[in-house]
């Protein structure tokens, strides 16, 4: 099983402020990487695919990075709306199982 | 539009049998892979597994093999989730989610349904 695990687990950033989240995988994905933002009460949303590609209807202060085994997601400019939890997942291991990282919580300082 | 919609939140005793639909619309339901997710009450994200509708071809993460089984109605582009016999374990919120790409196996999900709250309890 490859094991996803985010940092930190709780992160306090001002709005404005940049915020950058980090995800580490237990081995390789390649760049078979997403983030996830699931704001309460809501489905997750895809915000970045293949490590470094902005989903459609993702604004540009959302980039990724990253390859093999460390990935990370940076917020430019923090608004109200990105103050979620957001989940890293590989998906590089076919025909096996896909995982989930453990989560930030993005919040307010 | 793309959509997935799923089906309505249920309550339900251990041992019951169940099963929760999630319905395509606005895409070829059989070219795309449709996956299930797990998340239980104020925790994070699971993945259950998935299935291609065109063949059913369905792969299964090990926590949720043999405990679930995942299916597909190409007539009327469903997907389904189903257990045999709830635990109280099993309450928590089910979503469905489509790969990005037609056909593609290693991918991200890009549309997710609303999700199904799942409560199992005497």
């Amino acid at each position: 099983e490859i094991v996803m695990t985010q940092s930190p687990a709780t992160l306090s950033v001002s709005p404005g402020e940049r915020a950058t989240l980090s995800c580490r995988a237990s081995q390789s994905v390649s760049t078979n990487l997403a983030w996830y933002r699931q704001k309460p009460g809501q489905a997750p949303r895809l915000l970045i695919y293949g490590a470094s590609t902005r989903a459609t209807g993702i604004p540009a202060r959302f980039s990724g990075s990253g390859s093999e085994t460390e990935f990370t997601l940076t917020i430019s400019s923090l608004q109200s709306e990105d103050f979620a939890v957001y989940y890293c997942q590989q998906y590089n291991n076919w025909p096996s199982w896909y995982t989930f990282g453990q989560g930030t919580k993005l919040e307010i300082k | 539009e793309v959509q997935l919609v799923q089906s309505g939140a249920e309550v339900k005793k251990p041992g019951e049998s169940l099963k929760i639909s999630c319905k395509a619309s606005g895409y070829r339901f059989s070219s795309y892979w449709i996956g299930w997710v797990r998340q239980m009450p104020g925790k994070g994200l699971e993945w259950m597994g998935i299935i291609y509708p065109d063949d059913s071809d369905t792969v299964y993460s090990p926590s949720f093999q043999g405990q679930v089984a995942i299916s597909a109605d190409r007539s009327i582009s469903t997907a389904y989730l189903q257990w045999s016999s709830l635990k109280a374990s099993d309450t928590a919120m089910y979503y469905c989610a489509r790969h990005e790409s037609p056909h593609k196996q290693r991918d991200a999900l890009d549309v997710w349904g609303q999700g199904t709250m799942v409560t199992v309890s005497s």
